[in-house]
């Protein structure tokens, strides 16, 4: 099945250093959510880029969609150490819209 | 409850055994969707459920995984003979209609085999 692959698999930042991780796929996406897993905890819901070019801002989070729609990325400004934990982006998609995870990212900041 | 309930949170069972384990979704919503996530692995999709029909089990990795969700609320993801390999931890999440919506997840079952 299609794959949806991140880079870095691990990054390690000093707290108030900037992160980006980056989402590629070979085919057209038709749609990419964002969601975070804290260690031992659950996949949480951050956004849903659904347009082509389109980029969302939460608070220190800017989310972007390529404009061939393959690829997404996800940048933090400034870390706290409150960002920790696996970033994923992944597709809603199949008949049942079920989501398929990417490869993730795993965030440690340091204090 | 307010969020998805999932227990229970751990399970820890002998080669052989059968288990179940058991999801409450959000209160109202249509969809729920089982995932497995090994141990530094993303989430993978077992099934998926609409109301009370099961409309997609492709994911389940055997004939020994089986789910049911019988009235349209609670569901029952259940691993009969479990093996080591069934070690995971089981996502369940659920979503308002399945239409590319948000899915909220619970915490999860984390199933030990030994």
């Amino acid at each position: 099945g299609q794959q949806v692959m991140q880079i870095p698999q691990y990054q390690h930042v000093q707290e108030g250093e900037d992160f980006t991780t980056y989402c590629n796929s070979s085919t057209t996406l038709s749609n990419i959510q964002w969601y975070k897993q804290r260690p031992g905890g659950h996949p949480v819901f951050l956004i849903q880029l659904v347009k082509s070019g389109e980029v969302k801002k939460q608070k220190r989070l800017t989310f972007q969609f390529g404009e061939a729609k393959k690829n997404s990325s996800l940048h933090i400004t400034a870390t706290q150490t409150t960002d920790v934990g696996t970033y994923f982006c992944v597709e809603a998609s199949g008949s049942a819209r079920q989501l398929t995870f990417g490869s993730g990212t795993q965030l440690t900041v340091l204090p | 409850g307010a969020g998805v309930s999932q227990s229970p949170r751990y399970k820890v069972a002998k080669r052989g055994q059968d288990v179940a384990l058991r999801c409450d979704p959000i209160s109202g919503h249509v969809s729920l969707f089982w995932y497995q996530q090994a141990l530094g692995q993303g989430p993978e999709f077992l099934t998926y459920f609409q109301n009370e029909a099961q409309l997609d089990k492709s994911g389940l990795p055997s004939d020994r995984f089986f789910a049911e969700r019988p009235e349209g609320s609670v569901s029952t993801l259940k691993i009969q003979r479990t093996q080591q390999e069934d070690s995971a931890v089981y996502l369940c999440a659920s979503s308002f209609s399945g239409g590319g919506n948000i899915q909220y997840f619970g915490a999860g079952t984390r199933l030990s085999v030994l």
